[in-house]
């Protein structure tokens, strides 16, 4: 079946770079997500990439696509403590649902 | 704040008791979503709503019944849970069911079944 895997943990200091790993099963995704949600809050889309893409880069954030890998990545350039939290990676692929991970959480250290 | 908004925040209930969490948008959206969290697990749908039509249902108990009146509001009515169902409740609306399209959460409802 559908499944989205991700670490659950990531620590790095502030100033470093982060790097978020997630890795999924379906082959006819489409649309694949990063969420961000901080403590007490709902998730929030950070950024999304087309299954056509290799790469996407917003501001601080990079994202990495390897199709036939299914894997995916999200580059965090210069983490600052204000990105602590839980990144969560989904796909999208027919039909309405869509297929998240646990969530990496992640600790930057000052 | 995104727009979609949850009450109650925080809600513990007897395994006897009957409860509802409410989620509401103004966001003109046409879809609606019932997410639950609980910790180091995936994020799990339960429902999904597209023009107040029930489109989705993910093997959800029966325990569990949500109800969209009409395309602003959607409820999840709760009763006989189980201590398992204690997690955060997520609701999510977006445009509508297509791929590309943005889902936006609210806060959640912290459910803590005693």
């Amino acid at each position: 079946g559908e499944d989205v895997e991700q670490s659950l943990f990531l620590s790095v200091r502030e100033g470093d770079s982060s790097v978020i790993n997630c890795t999924y099963t379906d082959s006819s995704s489409t649309y694949l997500y990063w969420y961000k949600q901080e403590p007490g809050a709902g998730l929030q889309l950070l950024t999304y990439i087309f299954s056509n893409m290799d790469m996407k880069q917003d501001q601080r954030l990079t994202v990495l696509l390897n199709k036939k890998d299914k894997h995916l990545s999200l580059r965090i350039a210069d983490t600052q403590t204000g990105d602590s939290a839980i990144y969560f990676c989904a796909e999208k692929g027919g039909g309405f649902k869509t297929i998240f991970g646990a969530g990496t959480r992640l600790f930057v250290k000052a | 704040e995104t727009g979609v908004t949850q009450t109650p925040r925080h809600l513990v209930m007897g395994m006897t008791n009957k409860k509802s969490l409410k989620c509401e948008q103004h966001l003109g959206h046409n879809a609606m979503y019932w997410y639950k969290q609980s910790a180091k697990k995936p994020l799990e749908l339960m429902f999904v709503y597209s023009l107040e039509e029930r489109v989705e249902n993910n093997s959800v108990p029966s325990r569990f019944s949500p109800e969209c009146p009409n395309s602003s509001h959607l409820f999840l009515h709760l009763h006989t849970l189980q201590p398992e169902d204690s997690a955060l409740y997520l609701c999510a609306s977006s445009q509508d069911t297509r791929q590309h399209t943005e889902a936006f959460f609210g806060q959640g409802t912290r459910l803590t079944v005693v």
